[in-house]
């Protein structure tokens, strides 16, 4: 059964750091990995998907990572705003229907 | 707005209640999911449909609740007597089908349904 783990459950950091959001995963065979950001009470926003030939991929401020042998992924924020706080959940592709999903990672950028 | 879109938002009810929920996904997306989500946690799988066909039931899914989508557009869930642990937030996604390696699912603003 496909486990994914993100680490740290919560993170607060002041504003313009450079920050790493870590996710591991039991089962290396994933088709794609994505990366979401909920806000409080909300739906999820899609920020970076991985397709499971891929490194990384890149979109503005953020670059994910991707390591499908060792099970790990990760998503670095560069230049962190107050307006990055939010929870960031992973999730990985199996087969053609469910993502699994992380507990997810808890941000909070300090002005 | 052309995103996926839930109704109702906010739903309370008593339990042994019945409640249905209605998700209308992305325009031409042909694959439609249900998940569920209890605080702190991340989503959970409840089901999957390619078009009309509901093609898997996730365990969490038992007999109290039923999903339709009918004509492979809009889709609804219902839970029959609900209980106090139904009480989540049920999340609605689509995703246009193809390549499953590009294929990326897009949420839409969830229903939070509480069970007094």
């Amino acid at each position: 059964k496909q486990e994914v783990t993100q680490i740290p459950a919560a993170l607060s950091v002041p504003e313009g750091e450079n920050l790493v959001l870590n996710c591991s995963f039991t089962d290396s065979a994933i088709y794609n990995l994505q990366w979401f950001r909920q806000d409080p009470g909300k739906g999820l926003t899609s920020l970076l998907l991985i397709q499971s030939s891929q490194r990384e991929q890149t979109s503005g401020r953020l670059n994910a990572s991707l390591d499908k042998s060792s099970g790990r992924s990760t998503l670095y924020i560069a230049a962190s705003q107050p307006g990055d706080s939010a929870t960031y959940l992973c999730a990985v592709r199996e087969g053609a229907q469910k993502l699994v999903f992380g507990q997810g990672t808890r941000l909070t950028i300090n002005p | 707005d052309t995103g996926v879109s839930q109704n109702p938002r906010h739903k309370i009810t008593k339990r042994g209640q019945n409640v249905t929920f209605r998700c209308d996904p992305i325009s031409e997306h042909n694959r439609l999911y249900w998940y569920r989500q209890t605080l702190g946690q991340g989503p959970e799988f409840l089901t999957y449909f390619q078009n009309e066909a509901q093609l898997e039931k996730s365990r969490l899914l038992s007999d109290r609740f039923s999903a339709e989508r009918p004509k492979g557009s809009f889709s609804t869930l219902e839970i029959q007597r609900t209980e106090q642990g139904d009480s989540a937030m049920y999340l609605c996604a689509s995703s246009l089908g193809g390549v499953i390696g590009t294929d990326t699912q897009y949420f839409g603003p969830g229903t939070r349904l509480t069970v007094l």
